[in-house]
């Protein structure tokens, strides 16, 4: 079966604090790993994919297929990361399996 | 940058009536697809569509939903009698091809069944 875990459904931190949010999944073959964002009032959009290793708003995901893991990092959190996270798979057909999200607000 | 729009961004209907939800995925995208999300819970897929082909649906989207594509340019989820159940916010997503992995995504349309 394919899953998506998020165990947190609320991260908070202070601006400047290292961020890291969970996401482990489940899938019998070979899945692409993303992490799409949510700002607020706007629509869903891509932060970054596992296969193109790159890092955006200096964000980065490692994935360890050991684990099953997709954590999703940041350094230093800016207040301007508040935002609704989720990670998801594809296999087969690009379908989307979303985790259930996590909101990371950012304290000044 | 072209976007996937959507159209109403809210809908209010009767349980029982008939809605139509409408999408313009991307001028060039040839995959186009349907979550939902119900308030509080995780986005789920609904359908995808292909050459005028539904290619997968998921077990929510039962003999109620239909898809369509009546022209070049918009796509369609219609709710034959909808339920209490079906409210949600409803997302159209399009992909220019398999192997460009970027789904976009449209704004999402609230249906609220009373």
């Amino acid at each position: 079966a394919q899953r998506v875990t998020q165990p947190e459904k609320l991260l908070s931190v202070f601006k400047g604090a290292p961020v890291e949010l969970k996401c482990n999944y489940s899938y019998s073959g070979s899945p692409e790993l993303f992490w799409y964002v949510q700002y607020s009032r706007q629509r869903l959009q891509l932060l970054l994919r596992h296969i193109s290793r790159e890092s955006i708003k200096g964000f980065t995901a490692d994935l360890n297929k050991g684990e099953t893991s997709f954590h999703l990092k940041k350094p230093f959190a800016q207040e301007e990361d508040s935002a609704m996270y989720y990670c998801a798979l594809t296999g087969y057909g690009n379908k989307l399996v979303f985790g259930a999200g996590t909101i990371l607000r950012v304290k000044s | 940058e072209p976007e996937v729009t959507q159209t109403p961004s809210h809908q209010v209907t009767q349980m029982g009536q008939e809605v139509i939800l409408r999408c313009v995925p991307i001028s060039n995208h040839l995959y186009f697809y349907w979550y939902r999300q119900i308030l509080g819970q995780k986005v789920e897929f609904l359908v995808s569509f292909y050459n005028n082909e539904i290619s997968e649906k998921s077990e929510i989207f039962d003999d109620q939903f239909s898809v369509e594509r009546p022209d070049g340019s918009n796509f369609t989820l219609k709710i034959r009698s909808t339920k209490l159940e079906d409210s949600a916010m409803y997302f159209c997503a399009s992909i220019w091809g398999l192997d460009q992995d970027t789904q976009y995504f449209g704004p999402g349309t609230r249906l609220t069944v009373l």
